[in-house]
């Protein structure tokens, strides 16, 4: 049974360049939760998605950013327009059921923007 | 709105002493508390996971004890190993699903 797996693992883009992260849940996982870590802080929750559904978009910004989680497929946090500040590591959480599981975390993708 | 403390911010030890990792989290409404370790470059993995209605939960040489009334969760690592270096994070859980993680306890264990 494979992790939850992210890619890439590192991602350089040029500013105003979009920015695709991937993140496909641990089998049988229907519940995922994307993360960021800025450089020096603890990680922030963005958003939690079930399969089709956002549930929380509470920490996610309201203009550039957009999270989807399809029927079939990866969990893709997408990045508009990307600035400097977006630079971070963004990390990817599943778990089988909602509250009161472990996650599990993706080793995240790295950010960087020129 | 939760806001996680563990102190120290890092730490560091002689192999084979035995420590504590404290958190504090300011909202006492949460389903559970978690406790994550993470190396450099790389994901988190968890470590245990403390039910609102438990008081600790071991795993080998650890433990953590959570006292959900005052706030606030130790974990206990013994006879600490090299290989234990990392940075530990704590994050309750509450009623929105989401964890809210501190910024980690850096701990680093020399041979």
């Amino acid at each position: 049974n494979a992790g939850v797996m992210q890619n890439p693992r590192h991602l350089v883009r040029r500013r105003g360049q979009e920015a695709r992260l991937r993140c496909s849940p641990m089998k049988g996982h229907s519940h995922v939760y994307w993360y960021r870590q800025l450089p020096e802080e603890g990680l922030k929750f963005m958003v939690y998605l079930q399969k089709e559904n956002i549930i929380d978009e509470s920490g996610m910004p309201k203009e550039r950013f957009s999270a989807e989680f399809p029927k079939e497929g990866p969990s893709i946090l997408r990045i508009q327009q990307v600035v400097r500040g977006d630079s971070a590591a963004y990390f990817c959480a599943s778990s089988p059921r909602s509250a009161n599981e472990k996650l599990f975390f993706g080793s995240g993708t790295q950010l960087s923007v020129l | 709105k939760q806001e996680v403390t563990q102190i120290p911010a890092a730490l560091s030890v002689p192999e084979g002493e035995n420590l504590v990792l404290n958190c504090s989290f300011t909202d006492s409404a949460i389903y559970n508390l978690q406790w994550f370790r993470q190396d450099p470059g790389k994901g988190l993995t968890s470590l245990l996971l403390i039910q609102s209605s438990q008081r600790e939960q071991t795993s080998g040489r650890l433990n953590a004890s959570l006292d959900k009334s005052s706030g606030r969760s130790t974990l206990y690592i013994a006879a600490s190993q090299p290989g234990d270096s990392a940075t530990y994070l704590c994050a309750p859980q509450g009623g929105s699903e989401k964890l809210v993680f501190g910024k980690g306890t850096k701990l680093t264990v020399n041979p």
